[in-house]
């Protein structure tokens, strides 16, 4: 059974630095794109960016580029979503999802975790 | 980039009757080599993620029930719910997977009347 889980709720301040995750299993990690999607509250969905942990190729949309870093840890079939500074704007819930394998770059996703609700507030 | 815009931002509807949601795309989203459009369908329901419903604009997820269908090629795209059922009520957005970044519309809430 193919599962994506991720990390728990997170409650921080503005300005600190956060990294969560997103672990795959029941399925072959190194051959589907991995993306995050950004939910804010009572808002649509927004594509963040997305890895091939194959090659590490990584992608972002303009408005994430520079403003969190994606990266994995192929050994623990992981991806992590970083910022090194949070804002207040950064409240929102925060999805991992898969897209099928077989493509070369990210496509619709197929599968996705329960989501990461991040608090940012003084 | 491309912006995604979907019609319309809410629809109620009877139950049994039908659900229709329009996504247009601001470019095509039709790849000449392969004929294939590059639009995918989601649900979320409140508290959950989003579920894969349908993919190349047409093609079903499997699992998904036959009462949702898409249609549409190029820049104008449909999602039909044939016959409304309570369990139905939800979001539904549309993404582009044409190129990067990738672009979801900005959903269309459905409920019972």
């Amino acid at each position: 059974e193919v599962q994506l889980v991720q990390s728990g709720v997170e409650v921080k301040k503005p300005g600190q630095s956060l990294t969560i995750s997103c672990k795959g299993s029941g399925y072959s990690f190194s051959t589907h794109w991995i993306g995050w999607v950004r939910q804010m509250p009572g808002k649509g969905l927004e594509w963040m960016g997305s890895i091939y942990p194959g090659d590490y190729d990584t992608r972002y949309s303009p408005s994430s580029q520079g403003q969190v870093s994606i990266s994995l840890d192929e050994s623990i079939s992981t991806v992590y979503l970083h910022w090194s500074s949070l804002r207040a704007s950064d409240t929102a819930m925060y999805f991992c999802a898969r897209c099928p394998t077989g493509t070369t770059s990210p496509y619709f996703f197929d599968y996705w975790g329960q989501g990461t609700l991040v608090t940012v507030s003084s | 980039d491309i912006v995604m815009t979907q019609s319309p931002d809410s629809l109620a509807v009877s139950l049994g009757e039908r659900a229709t949601i329009n996504c247009k795309s601001s470019q095509p989203v039709l790849y000449g080599s392969t004929n294939k459009n590059y639009l995918a369908w989601y649900q979320q329901k409140p508290g959950q993620p989003p579920n894969l419903l349908i993919y190349w604009a047409s093609t079903r997820e499997s699992g998904v029930p036959d009462r949702f269908s898409g249609s549409g090629s190029g820049t104008d795209f449909t999602l039909t719910i044939s016959s409304l059922q309570a369990e139905d009520v939800a979001f539904y957005y549309c993404q582009q997977y044409y190129y990067t970044p990738l672009a979801f519309g900005q959903g269309t809430k459905v409920e019972i009347k």
